[in-house]
């Protein structure tokens, strides 16, 4: 049974940065992707990228691309996602998920609040 | 990108009775080397992330209760909840994996009538 456990809500200025983290325990963190989804507030869901920790691999969605940074940590088996340049449109609850094409087992969510 | 469209935005239900969801992809998400649909569904609480209900368009995850069921092929595919139950009350999501990036129906709100 694979658990995630993300970092606390942060409060943030525009034009800053985020980093958000997600620990993985109970599974093969090395072997899975790990991927970001972001849920504005009332609104639907949206992928913002991913990695592979075993390879080191990325994808970002280009509405990101150049924003995120997307890394991992095989020895703690976190995971974490920064984002850049931030604006009151991205306050948004931030999910990490398992990706085995689906999610399966997701992160509790971190509220990002980018507020002046 | 494929674009999930979900139909209705919200519906109604009586207690024990039949809830239908519907979702339609912009293209096929049918990887005929495998013939296994790429799309799943969720279900999200107030407050809570989104937990996988249906993988492969018709796969229950383990531990979901059998009045959930998927259905559908290539580009137009439902969620049926059978018998509406009070802890059924949710919205619900069609996702694609078939091509990068992985996208996600606006959802439909499922309340009690």
């Amino acid at each position: 049974q694979v658990h995630l456990v993300q970092s606390g809500a942060e409060v943030k200025k525009p034009g800053s940065s985020v980093k958000v983290s997600c620990k993985a325990s109970g599974g093969t963190f090395n072997n899975s992707a790990i991927s970001w989804l972001r849920q504005a507030p009332g609104q639907g869901l949206e992928w913002m990228g991913g990695i592979v920790p075993i390879f080191g691999t990325t994808s970002y969605s280009q509405k990101f691309q150049g924003r995120v940074t997307i890394t991992a940590d095989k020895s703690t088996s976190t995971a974490y996602m920064e984002l850049s340049s931030l604006r009151s449109e991205d306050t948004a609850v931030y999910y990490c998920a398992r990706d085995d094409g689906h999610f399966d087992y997701w992160g509790q969510g971190t509220l990002v609040t980018v507020s002046s | 990108d494929i674009v999930m469209t979900q139909s209705p935005d919200s519906l109604a239900v009586s207690l024990g009775e039949r809830a239908t969801i519907n979702c339609k992809s912009s293209q096929s998400v049918l990887y005929s080397s495998n013939n296994k649909n790429y799309l799943a569904w969720y279900q999200q609480k107030p407050g809570q992330p989104p937990k996988l209900l249906i993988y492969w368009a018709s796969t229950r995850e383990s531990g979901v209760p059998d009045r959930f069921t998927g259905s559908g092929s290539g580009t137009d595919f439902t969620l049926t909840i059978s018998s509406l139950q009070a802890e059924d009350v949710a919205v619900y999501y069609c996702q694609q994996h078939y091509i990068t990036p992985p996208t996600f129906g606006g959802g439909t709100k499922v309340e009690i009538k």
